[in-house]
């Protein structure tokens, strides 16, 4: 599974777009990039994920660079409900895991 | 439609003693992993079972251990509890295992070992 780097925390006015970068850059052809996002004592909320291309739900914008070796979440208009603990993680695409490793992720912080 | 069901949501237990934990995935999903989160080490992969059988395992001692039923409900047991076992654990499903799915996270079980 890809290691992945990013920034232990950021900061982010409220109703402007939250950008979180996160570089992968040993990440495999057959990994995926993944994004959740922990609010404190809560489980890990789903995102967004995607493989080569960029990608767009009712959450956020995922973008993927050309060479794969890193990527920006894209929270559009963040809200003060947004603040959490952001973690990018690469899996493997293989039938046989399950597994998530998750890092250390970035702290947003949103603020009015 | 329900979520990940954890039960209990909370759990005092005793140095020694063993405990058992309650996943109940999302209807039709029938991946499940399970996570440990403390402090200190952060979230951490336990096991993941699909269809019954373990596909996956981290890198926890013998006394973590887990099953999956029939109906893909799943419970993890810790035998001979240890003060460091006091974590938050945490449950997530997936309608298949791998890549390309989400995976759904319950609210956690609170272990807590006196």
């Amino acid at each position: 599974d890809a290691k992945t780097t990013q920034p232990p925390s950021m900061d982010c006015a409220e109703g402007r777009a939250a950008n979180l970068p996160c570089n992968h850059s040993t990440i495999s052809g057959n990994e995926y990039v993944y994004w959740y996002r922990q609010i404190h004592s809560q489980g890990p909320q789903y995102i967004i994920h995607g493989l080569k291309n960029n990608e767009t739900n009712e959450m956020a914008s995922l973008i993927i660079t050309e060479d794969r070796k890193s990527s920006t979440l894209i929270l559009p208009h963040a809200t003060l409900r947004d603040t959490a603990v952001y973690y990018c993680i690469g899996s493997h695409g293989s039938s046989n895991t399950g597994k998530l490793i998750f890092g250390q992720g970035t702290t947003l912080q949103v603020k009015p | 439609k329900a979520g990940v069901t954890q039960t209990p949501r909370y759990l005092i237990k005793t140095r020694g003693q063993q405990v058992t934990l309650s996943c109940s995935p999302i209807s039709g999903h029938r991946s499940v992993s399970w996570y440990q989160q403390t402090p200190g080490q952060g979230l951490q992969f336990l096991f993941e079972y699909f269809s019954e059988t373990q596909r996956n395992k981290g890198n926890f001692p013998g006394r973590f251990s887990g099953r999956q039923f029939s109906n893909s409900r799943s419970e993890m047991n810790v035998s001979t509890l240890e003060l460091g076992d006091s974590a938050l654990y945490l449950c997530a499903s997936s309608r298949e295992t791998g890549g390309g799915y989400g995976y759904t996270f319950g609210s956690g079980t609170r272990l807590t070992v006196v």
